[in-house]
C-alpha cells in the first residue's frame, strides 16, 4: 500500500542553518505531496504541496521538489528561525487510495538562538 | 480561505461517559470528510471517512462502534467516543474536502479521560 518515510528526528539546529528532512514515498500512480506543519498545541497547517513529477511547492522560504525517479519530496529551507521549531509532516494523496491523506511520522525540529 | 473548525477544543471527561466532537466547514460544502487520531509524539492515524448521507468507512483495527461517525450535512461531521476510557485519551483531527479536491484541516480536539 502506500506509505511515506521520514527521516528521524528530532532534528536541532542553530537560528539561520540549513534545513533538510528527506521524505520518501510509496505509491501507485502518481500521488500529490505535501508537507504540513504543526506547531505545539496547534492542529495540521499546509505548508506547501506538489501535485506531479518536477514541481517545486514553496512557501515561507520553505522549498520541496517532487522528485518521481527517486520517489523523494525533500524539505529545505536555506536559514531556519526559531519561530520555525515544529513537527513536519510529509504527506501523500492519491486517488488510488480514494484520496486519503497517508502521513510520515514526523519529524520534530527546534531552532536554537 | 477554507475553514474547518472543531468543537469543543479540549474535552475532559470521565471514564465511561460518551464524547461527541463536533467538526464543521465554515464556508464551504464538505462531500467527504475525515477523521485522524494523533497520540503524543506521533503521527496522524486515519480512523475513517465521513461521507454525507452514508455511513462511514473506518480503517482496519478502529471499532465503528466506539467510535460513532455522522455526517449529518454538507458542512457537519461529528465523532462521539462511546463509553470513553483513558487509552481513548488523544488529539482527535477532522480534514474536510473542499474546492479544488484539496483537503483542509482543524485545528483539533484534545480528549483526556480520566
Amino acid at each position: 500500500g502506500n506509505s511515506v518515510t521520514q527521516m528521524e528526528g528530532p532534528v536541532t539546529l542553530s537560528e539561520e542553518a540549513f534545513l533538510t528532512i528527506n521524505c520518501t514515498y510509496t505509491a501507485t500512480g502518481y500521488p500529490s505531496l505535501f508537507w504540513y506543519v504543526q506547531y505545539p498545541g496547534e492542529g495540521l497547517q499546509l505548508l506547501l504541496k506538489a501535485t506531479k513529477a518536477d514541481d517545486k511547492g514553496s512557501n515561507k522560504g520553505f522549498e520541496a521538489t517532487y522528485r518521481k525517479e527517486t520517489t523523494s519530496f525533500h524539505l529545505e529551507k536555506g536559514s531556519v528561525q526559531v519561530s520555525d521549531s515544529a513537527v513536519y509532516f510529509c504527506a501523500l494523496r492519491s486517488k488510488t487510495s480514494y484520496d486519503k491523506v497517508i502521513f510520515g511520522p514526523g519529524t520534530s525540529l527546534s531552532v536554537i538562538p | 480561505g477554507a475553514v474547518v473548525s472543531q468543537h469543543p477544543s479540549r474535552v475532559i471527561c470521565k471514564s465511561g461517559t460518551s464524547v461527541k466532537i463536533e467538526c464543521r466547514s465554515l464556508d464551504f460544502q464538505a462531500t467527504t470528510m475525515f477523521w485522524y487520531r494523533q497520540f503524543p509524539k506521533q503521527s496522524l492515524m486515519l480512523m475513517a471517512t465521513s461521507n454525507e448521507g452514508s455511513k462511514a468507512t473506518y480503517e482496519q483495527g478502529v471499532e465503528k462502534d466506539k467510535f460513532l461517525i455522522n455526517h449529518a450535512s454538507l458542512t457537519l461531521s461529528t465523532l462521539t467516543v462511546t463509553s470513553a476510557h483513558p487509552e481513548d485519551s488523544s488529539f482527535y483531527i477532522c480534514s474536510a474536502t473542499g474546492y479544488n479536491n484539496e483537503q483542509f484541516f482543524g485545528p483539533g480536539t484534545r480528549l483526556t479521560v480520566l
